[in-house]
């Protein structure tokens, strides 16, 4: 059975850090590439990160460009997003996703909330 | 980049309705269009992809149409079930691969 699990997300201040994981199990992880969608609170989903299967490639929506990280540990079966200078506007759940030409599998999502 | 328009923002239908969701994109995007259902409190989850494509284990009441600029999302009887926020999602060769504003879709 596939499952997607989030964790790492909290409260922080303004500027902040925070540093997602998504640990995957129950299918061979390094032949798929993954994703990072949002949602924040009473909003729509947002897709905000990308990356190809072997972590060569790496996409995110310009919102977060230059302050969120993707990565992945293949031999670790898991998928991180480092969240550096955090927005007030990155308060959301992030779920991570698997790709198949579209996000077949979700995690149940992590919770960030980034408040002074 | 390319715009994603679904509409209606919102809708209100009886059970057994048949309820329509469109959605616009700003370039042709052939059939890289997928939905997703999402219910409160709950992660999303595939409905169709490739336009038309109905996901394993989906009920037939949901279908997709369209292709190039304009697609349609379709609910043939509504559910009691069925309440949940509808998104579409542009997805081609490579990201950014951005969602729609989203349906929401309630019991009158």
């Amino acid at each position: 059975e596939v499952q997607l699990v989030e964790f790492g997300g909290g409260f922080v201040q303004p500027g902040g850090s925070l540093r997602l994981s998504c640990a995957a199990s129950g299918f061979t992880f390094s032949r798929f590439w993954m994703t990072w969608v949002r949602q924040a609170p009473g909003k729509g989903l947002e897709w905000v990160a990308t990356i190809k299967e072997d972590g060569s490639d790496k996409y995110y929506v310009d919102s977060v460009k230059g302050r969120f990280t993707i990565s992945r540990d293949n031999a670790k079966n898991s998928l991180y997003l480092q969240m550096n200078s955090l927005r007030v506007e990155d308060t959301a759940v992030y779920y991570c996703a698997r790709e198949s030409g579209y996000e077949d599998y979700w995690g149940q999502g992590t919770l960030v909330t980034v408040s002074s | 980049d390319i715009q994603m328009t679904q509409s209606p923002s919102s809708l209100s239908a009886s059970v057994g309705d048949r309820v329509t969701i469109t959605c616009q994109t700003s370039q042709d995007i052939s059939n890289y269009l997928n939905w997703y259902q999402q219910k409160p409190g709950h992660a999303p989850k595939l409905l169709i992809f490739d336009a038309s494509n109905l996901d394993t284990g989906v009920p037939s009441r949901f279908s997709g149409s369209g292709s190039g600029t304009l697609f349609t999302f379709t609910i043939n009887s509504l559910q009691p079930e069925d309440i949940a926020t509808y998104y579409c999602q542009r997805y081609d060769n490579l990201p950014p691969w951005p969602f729609g504003q989203g349906t929401k879709v309630e019991i009158k």
